[in-house]
């Protein structure tokens, strides 16, 4: 799960409730994504961020919200306008200005979000 | 928007035995990548093709590019039972901010 970390591992939230999942990059990295992931789906944008203080809408923000105040932290919150949040969450990040794997993400261990 | 397109949506062989992945996608892109997901947790990457490239490998690992087709293959040769994952390409499309746009991947099963 390279230098990422993203806690809690498991969030039980109530109808109605805002939740804020966070992740933590100590890489370096410029920029950072969120994704949802639907059981035996394949991994959806909701937003991503490429440098401090600057993000962008994915493909699926609608009921979602970032900030990033910090190179190391893209917290999401979930708030009470996601219809349907019980999902897997990820995070990424990708490498610095040059090398190797500039272009490869490297992914979070995930936050599994319940919707009682 | 899902890109990329995984065929088969599931694969069970029998260890040392080959596996065989497809991906096709739909818009122009900068590069294809392959990454490797265990059940409940984070994506690893594998490898990455670039559009000007036609194979590459990386240990037990090829990976072919059909930019004409559009379509995309892992091949894992000598599967193990350690190899027991969900395979998803992920294409960088042309001009993006390195967006990468998943396709809903491949469960491959290897039986001992």
């Amino acid at each position: 799960d390279g230098g990422i970390t993203q806690s809690p591992k498991y969030l039980f939230r109530k109808e109605g409730q805002n939740v804020t999942l966070s992740c933590e990059q100590n890489l370096n990295h410029d920029a950072m994504y969120w994704y949802r992931q639907d059981p035996g789906q394949g991994l959806r944008l909701i937003y991503y961020s490429q440098i401090v203080n600057d993000f962008q809408k994915g493909d699926i923000a609608e009921g979602y919200s970032v900030s990033r105040e910090k190179k190391e932290s893209f917290p999401l919150t979930v708030t009470s306008a996601q219809k349907n949040p019980t999902a897997f969450y990820l995070c990424a990040s990708r490498g610095g200005a040059s090398g190797r794997s500039y272009n490869e993400q490297f992914f979070g261990p995930g936050t599994r979000l319940t919707v009682l | 928007s899902q890109q990329g397109e995984e065929d088969p949506q599931a694969l069970s062989i029998q260890e040392g035995e080959n596996a065989t992945m497809n991906c096709s996608y739909k818009t122009s892109i900068n590069n294809l990548q392959w990454y490797r997901q265990n059940s409940g947790r984070g994506l690893v990457h594998l490898i990455l093709i670039r559009s000007n490239e036609r194979e590459k490998h990386s240990g037990r690992l090829r990976v072919t590019l059909d930019t004409s087709k559009k379509s995309s293959s892992l091949l894992i040769t000598a599967s193990r039972a350690a190899d027991t994952a969900s395979y998803f390409c992920a294409t960088d499309e042309s001009g993006g901010y390195n967006k990468l746009i998943f396709g809903a991947g491949t469960r491959l099963a290897v039986h001992p």
